[in-house]
């Protein structure tokens, strides 16, 4: 069974620029969660998709968005870029919301702010 | 959702099995013990979850305590594989809090 696949995997922008970021969850998982890792704040929650809804929200600013189409792939994007953004960012699936099942992450996209 | 502690890092020599320790003492009855880890430039890697009953599966065992305020992660013959970021996550029941939040988990290192 193919894991969660997030492309690309590495991406280099320049400040003010924006981007997009694709996550193809497990076959049959249906919430997708975004996550941001950087060395000083570590893995930090971004949002959580389910059944194209935004369900759950972190602490980060409107340039960060998400959506979820039908077949549960994710795209993250995030605009106006700054230095601060330069990450791993890792999506996670999971079969549903429930704290009973586990959520799987991709190898993640790390991104470069020039 | 309640926060956890670990040590910051351990060691243990390979073939031998390593005990990663982690205390949750103010998790609710609801709420779940996950551990994860992970491997320099990969994502967290899903090891055991649990509830209340010690759980084990083709990774790792997973005992948490009678009182559930701690709990340890075994893994039974490490290998210089195993060397990772462990992190020991305690999980809200609610869908609106089933977010998983990391701490700075504990580095373990497997020697030769």
């Amino acid at each position: 069974k193919a894991g969660v696949t997030q492309t690309p995997r590495y991406l280099i922008k320049t400040r003010g620029q924006q981007v997009t970021l694709s996550c193809s969850p497990i076959s049959g998982h249906r919430s997708v969660s975004w996550y941001q890792q950087t060395p000083g704040q570590g893995l930090q929650f971004l949002f959580e998709y389910f059944s194209e809804t935004q369900r759950n929200k972190g602490n980060f600013p409107g340039r960060f968005s998400g959506r979820q189409f039908s077949n549960s792939r994710s795209e993250m994007n995030v605009s106006t870029l700054e230095l601060g953004d330069s990450a791993l960012y890792l999506c996670a699936s999971s079969l549903g919301q429930s704290s009973n099942q586990p959520q799987h992450f991709g190898d993640g996209t790390r991104l470069s702010i020039l | 959702d309640a926060k956890t502690t670990q040590p910051t890092s351990m060691d243990c020599a390979e073939g031998r099995a390593a005990n990663l320790p982690c205390n949750h003492s103010t998790i609710s009855g609801n709420e779940y013990v996950y551990w994860y880890r992970q491997i320099h430039s990969q994502g967290p890697q899903y090891i055991i979850h649990g509830l209340k009953n010690n759980e084990t599966n083709e990774m790792a065992s997973l005992i948490i305590t009678e009182d559930r305020k701690s709990s340890t992660l075994i893994l039974p013959h490490a290998t210089l594989r195993d060397t990772a970021v462990y992190y020991c996550i305690v999980r809200a029941f609610t869908g609106a809090n089933s977010k998983l939040t990391f701490g700075k988990g504990i580095t373990l290192s497997v020697r030769p």
